[in-house]
């Protein structure tokens, strides 16, 4: 049972242009949300992070955007630039006495084309 | 350093023996998760510890595998028996554990298992 889910493998985008990840998840516990980004051979690392009770997000070039009515979040990046190219996953939590236990998405890879 | 560490990087097994994977947490983060990533798949929970005591083990399969988090020293992933089906990256992540912080959690750059 896939409780969080990517359901693009992958996404090309020009350099320059906006870059727009999509998650959808089923567990209506869920109330935190995060995304990761990981290169190859490396470990994921932490991008941004949105609670249920906020719709937006925004660090720099990244905002999170959270729709609890559709379960649905994105991420945007703009403007894209080359070192964004990497898998990105999204997460979620259902909090739980102190249990940080992240669900994670499958992942869409990124490329961005100078 | 004040990262996540993991040892091996890379650990290479015949089928029927063990592999022993170990993670150091964030110094100061006494919470530590292990998750796996086969191939082409996202990551997977295994099992969430505490000092000296397992947490949540509902992602870890029934037979085979064990972890540990002593009081002192690191946390240890055991794989008894490896089967080829058990290659993949296994990812250990650390936090503080309060629940009013942002909820991320801090991962190692994971150690590559492989099975022959």
């Amino acid at each position: 049972d896939q409780q969080v889910k990517q359901n693009s493998p992958s996404l090309s985008v020009q350099e320059g242009r906006i870059s727009i990840l999509n998650c959808d998840y089923t567990n209506s516990m869920f109330d935190y949300f995060l995304w990761y980004k990981k290169y190859p051979a490396e470990g994921p690392t932490f991008l941004i992070s949105i609670s249920s009770i906020k719709d937006k997000n925004e660090d720099g070039r990244f905002t999170v955007f959270l729709n609890k009515s559709a379960k649905h979040l994105s991420l945007h990046i703009v403007p894209s630039q080359p070192g964004d190219s990497a898998v990105y996953f999204c997460a979620a939590r259902a909090s739980n006495f102190g249990n940080e236990k992240l669900t994670f998405g499958t992942g869409t890879r990124l490329t961005i084309i100078p | 350093n004040a990262g996540v560490m993991q040892n091996p990087r890379h650990l290479v097994r015949r089928r029927g023996q063990e592999a022993r994977l170990r993670c150091s947490p964030v110094k100061g983060h006494s919470h530590v998760y292990w998750y796996r990533q086969l191939p082409e798949e996202g990551l997977k929970f295994m099992v969430y510890l505490q000092k000296e005591n397992i947490i949540d083990e509902s992602g870890m399969p029934k037979e085979r595998f064990s972890a540990e988090f002593p009081k002192e020293g690191p946390s240890i992933l055991r794989i008894q028996q490896v089967v080829r089906g058990d290659s993949a990256a296994y990812f250990c992540a650390s936090s503080l554990g309060t629940y009013a912080n942002t909820g991320e959690l801090f991962f190692g750059e994971g150690s590559r298992l492989t099975v022959l």
